[in-house]
């Protein structure tokens, strides 16, 4: 059974600092992998999406790298701001099936402070 | 192009009450989601559309809780009756492609509905 996990749960950090937000899975046989925002009160949003065959997806100050064998994906913010406070969710899809359920973790809630 | 939209964004109920959430995917998209999310902890998927039919409803409780997807396009999540554990956001997602592509689409998702059982 897929087990998705995020660490830390929360983390604060000063404005202006690189930061590595950490999400590790059991099941390395993955479809691909998901990066999503939650800002409070509000819905996900897509971040970068990774395919399997896939190392890494970049947008902007984001970076996201994934290491199927190992179980873990990284999301890099560069050059952190206040605006990129928010909870930040990894969600793995788990086979290439259509009955395939997308996994969530946790999630950690980032605060940036000014 | 417009979100997925959802309604009501809050509500608040007694348990043993019925309630019902409705979702309008962005236009053209296959399939449909709808995931539970209980404060502190990732969504959860309670069931899979692709166009008005069923892919997986695995973990949908399923003596309380129905969906539909009437002619493929908007969608309803009902509770009956309501419980205090159901406390919880229930957002709708959609995606573009259906069938077993999907899953390396990017799913697109709604506001939510923040529902209280008090």
């Amino acid at each position: 059974k897929q087990e998705v996990t995020q660490i830390p749960a929360a983390l604060s950090v000063p404005e202006g600092e690189n930061l590595v937000l950490n999400c590790s899975f059991t099941d390395s046989a993955i479809y691909n992998l998901q990066w999503f925002r939650q800002d409070p009160g509000k819905g996900l949003t897509s971040l970068l999406l990774i395919q399997s065959s896939q190392r890494e997806q970049t947008s902007g100050r984001l970076n996201a790298s994934l290491d199927k064998s190992s179980g873990r994906s990284t999301l890099y913010i560069a050059a952190s701001q206040p605006g990129d406070s928010a909870t930040y969710l990894c969600a793995v899809h788990p086979g290439y099936s259509s009955a395939s359920k997308i996994i969530f973790g946790s999630g950690t809630r980032l605060s940036i402070r000014p | 192009e417009a979100g997925v939209a959802q309604s009501p964004r809050y509500k608040i109920i007694e348990k043993r009450q019925s309630v019902a959430f409705w979702c309008n995917p962005i236009s053209g998209h296959a399939t449909l989601y709808w995931y539970q999310q209980i404060l502190g902890q990732g969504p959860k998927l309670l069931i899979q559309f692709q166009n008005n039919g069923v892919v997986d409803d695995s973990q949908l409780p399923k003596d309380r809780f129905s969906a539909e997807r009437l002619k493929g396009v908007d969608s309803t999540l009902k509770i009956q009756p309501a419980k205090l554990e159901d406390s919880a956001v229930y957002l709708c997602a959609s995606s573009p492609v259906g069938g077993p592509f999907s899953l390396s689409y990017e799913q697109y998702f709604g506001p939510g509905t923040r529902l209280t059982v008090t």
